[in-house]
């Protein structure tokens, strides 16, 4: 089975720096995703790591690490538009399906 | 590219209706769609994988009968919630991948409230 664990809210400032952890338990690994969902709307993809390590997009980076379960979101230069639910899921079966984590929901004050 | 498309976006019906969401992939083929619902303040769960062709797999406690979901073409599934209650009112969301191991697209969801 699947267990994706996330806290459930964080709290930043504006220009500041967040990192959302998330940690998972899966049989069998096929890699993690994080996702960006606004209130209202459907999530939309920010990244996907399936290697040790640290993938940099602009703003946001991902890390990896498959030893120990564990994967966290950081979000450099924060800005109001970033207060969203960050959801950490990881695929599994034949076709890849998502178990979602309970998503953090951040909220960027000014 | 992968644009997934859902319609309708917000429905609101009487107890009893049945309801028909459509998922389609705009710009590739899927064979293999999801749906999820979500309730409020809680996370997407998946409810089915749908499969171009041939019968979904549904996730334990999710009633087939209820949720019938067809998949006629390899750019198109239907989710049909069939005598919905005010208990199915919930954001439902299909996504669509080109591939395994690429990311899932998802559709804009679909906002069902049944008075």
């Amino acid at each position: 089975g699947q267990n994706i664990d996330q806290p459930t809210e964080m709290t930043a400032t504006e220009g500041a720096i967040v990192q959302i952890n998330c940690t998972y338990q899966t049989s069998g690994f096929n890699g993690l995703f994080w996702y960006q969902q606004h209130a209202g709307e459907a999530p939309t993809f920010l990244s996907y790591n399936v290697l040790d390590g640290l993938e940099e997009k602009g703003r946001f980076s991902s890390f990896l690490s498959r030893s120990k379960g564990y994967s966290y979101l950081l979000l450099k230069e924060l800005q109001m538009k970033d207060s969203a639910s960050y959801l950490c899921a990881a695929p599994s079966g034949s076709a890849r399906q998502l178990t979602f984590g309970s998503g953090t929901q951040l909220t960027v004050l000014p | 590219g992968a644009v997934v498309s859902q319609h309708p976006s917000w429905v609101i019906c009487k107890s009893g209706t049945s309801v028909k969401i459509e998922c389609r992939s705009l710009d590739f083929q899927a064979t293999t769609m999801f749906w999820y619902r979500q309730f409020p303040k809680q996370s997407l769960m998946l409810m089915a994988t749908s499969n171009e062709g041939s019968k979904a797999t549904y996730e334990q406690g999710v009633e087939k009968d209820k949720f019938l979901i067809n998949h006629a073409s390899l750019t198109l599934s239907t989710l049909t919630v069939t005598s919905a209650h005010p208990e199915d009112s919930s954001f439902y969301i299909c996504s669509a991948s080109t591939g395994i191991n690429q990311p899932q697209h998802f559709g804009d969801g679909t906002r069902l409230s049944i008075l």
